[in-house]
């Protein structure tokens, strides 16, 4: 079963707008990590933030995290074309005995960038 | 470095077939995983090592066998293809294992189709 879901699942944007992407996610988490996808191309890790943290910046990205809402949203300001790709969330899984040694990844969001 | 380098980048197999998918990184990186990413289901786990001679099943890992002989090598088998394993399948690795907040590394993918 899916750990992570985003939304939404497709967006469509204009050149120099910002986009967000959410995710929700079901049990307690030892961290969040965003990644990104090029068509046809392996996932890149984009941001991975920390479950004792609220918020983190790195460039053009801001990830937040709400540990009490089990969810997590990631902004990208000033789009450009070349952030056109799908973008995955994906957290560790808390269980009994600690964090597990599974990343487990959301079915991602597709943002299109239009010149 | 390379990095995470998956072999081959396309396959077609008929169904009954035997194959392995190759996977070999250069980082020294303990912890590696194999994933399969289908239409609309996100990125699902297969399995995991978190060093040589250690595995362990992910999320989906009916039909699917791997081993860690060595640090660098974690193939992934398929030891009866079915219909049903026609996926985009990825290979990934990190430093440590997940609960030390590590990101994945992945390789390029392959794409595997069964008659």
């Amino acid at each position: 079963s899916q750990q992570g879901e985003e939304d939404p699942q497709a967006l469509s944007i204009q050149e120099g707008e910002n986009a967000t992407m959410n995710c929700s996610y079901k049990t307690s988490i030892n961290n969040l990590q965003w990644y990104r996808q090029n068509s046809g191309r392996g996932l890149v890790h984009l941001i991975l933030i920390r479950s004792n943290e609220r918020e983190k910046h790195s460039g053009r990205l801001r990830v937040t995290l709400d540990t009490s809402k089990k969810s997590s949203s990631l902004l990208i300001t000033a789009s450009r074309a070349a952030d056109t790709a799908s973008y995955f969330c994906a957290t560790d899984k808390l269980g009994g005995g600690g964090a597990t040694n599974k990343l487990i990844f959301g079915t991602g969001t597709l943002l299109a960038v239009q010149p | 470095n390379a990095g995470v380098t998956q072999t081959p980048k396309f396959q077609v197999l008929k169904t009954g077939q035997s194959m392995t998918l190759q996977c070999a990184q250069d980082m020294n990186h303990e912890y590696m995983s194999w994933y399969r990413q289908d239409p609309g289901m996100g990125l699902r786990l297969i399995h995991y090592s978190v060093g040589a001679g250690i595995t362990d099943q992910g999320e989906v890992p009916n039909g699917y066998n791997v081993s860690r002989s060595t640090t660098e090598d974690f193939p992934l088998r398929l030891l009866s293809a079915a219909p049903s394993q026609t996926s985009v399948y990825f290979c990934a690795s990190s430093r440590g294992l997940q609960t030390t907040n590590e990101k994945l590394f992945f390789g390029s993918g392959t794409q595997l189709s069964v008659l």
